[in-house]
């Protein structure tokens, strides 16, 4: 069965970068898109980037350019989501997913999240 | 970036009823829309696809229509279980959220 199991929670001072892994299961990794996506205590979702994890290719939101990274270990079938210079506005649950096919609009299978805690 | 207005932002409904919610975008998307359950403490689970096809393994009570800026979730029989928050997504070139749709007991 597909899987998404995302590192464990963070906690970082502001200025300092967080990286966060995905680790996929249960299906071929390289076949499908993976997105990122944050949620701020109490706030909706926001869309942060995809990666694709056949090419590397990545599309990160214009709030985000600059700051985030988002690069894949196809030997290991893990995604990964770099932001730095983080701010205490970027203490939020992150979460990835994946896409639910090549040409789909929607995503079917997400980790479990990670929350991320900006305090100095 | 494409904007999503979701309305309405929260409603009260009661077991049984049929509930309806939209979704604007500020320009025209097809039918690249998503819609998605969120209960409190957990990740979203996908409810409708391609602006109007079913996820597998979720009821039929649930639909979606819609294309070009206009989209409606709809449940047609409100069960327990469905409290929740909805949002829709986008998945033009910049993929956005909606704002969320509170779904409470009235």
């Amino acid at each position: 069965q597909v899987q998404l199991v995302q590192s464990g929670a963070e906690v970082k001072k502001p200025g300092a970068s967080v990286k966060v892994s995905c680790k996929a299961s249960g299906y071929t990794f390289t076949g499908y898109y993976m997105h990122w996506v944050r949620q701020a205590p109490g706030q909706g979702l926001e869309w942060m980037g995809w990666i694709n994890p056949n090419s590397g290719g990545t599309n990160y939101a214009q709030k985000f350019q600059g700051r985030v990274t988002m690069t894949r270990d196809t030997s290991i079938s893990t995604a990964y989501m770099e932001l730095s210079r983080l701010r205490s506005d970027d203490t939020a649950v992150y979460y990835c997913a994946r896409n639910i096919a090549v040409a789909g609009t929607g995503c079917d299978y997400w980790g479990q999240g990670t929350l991320v805690t900006v305090s100095s | 970036a494409i904007q999503l207005t979701q309305s309405p932002s929260s409603l009260s409904a009661s077991v049984g009823d049929r509930v309806t919610i939209t979704c604007r975008a500020s320009q025209g998307i097809s039918s690249a829309l998503a819609w998605y359950q969120q209960k409190p403490g957990k990740a979203p689970k996908l409810l409708i696809y391609d602006a109007s096809s079913l996820e597998s393994g979720v009821p039929s009570r649930f639909s979606g229509s819609g294309s070009g800026t206009d989209f409606t979730l709809t449940i047609s029989s409100l069960q327990p279980e469905d409290f929740a928050t909805y949002y829709c997504q986008q998945f033009n070139s910049y993929p956005t959220f909606g704002g969320g749709t509170k779904v409470e007991i009235k």
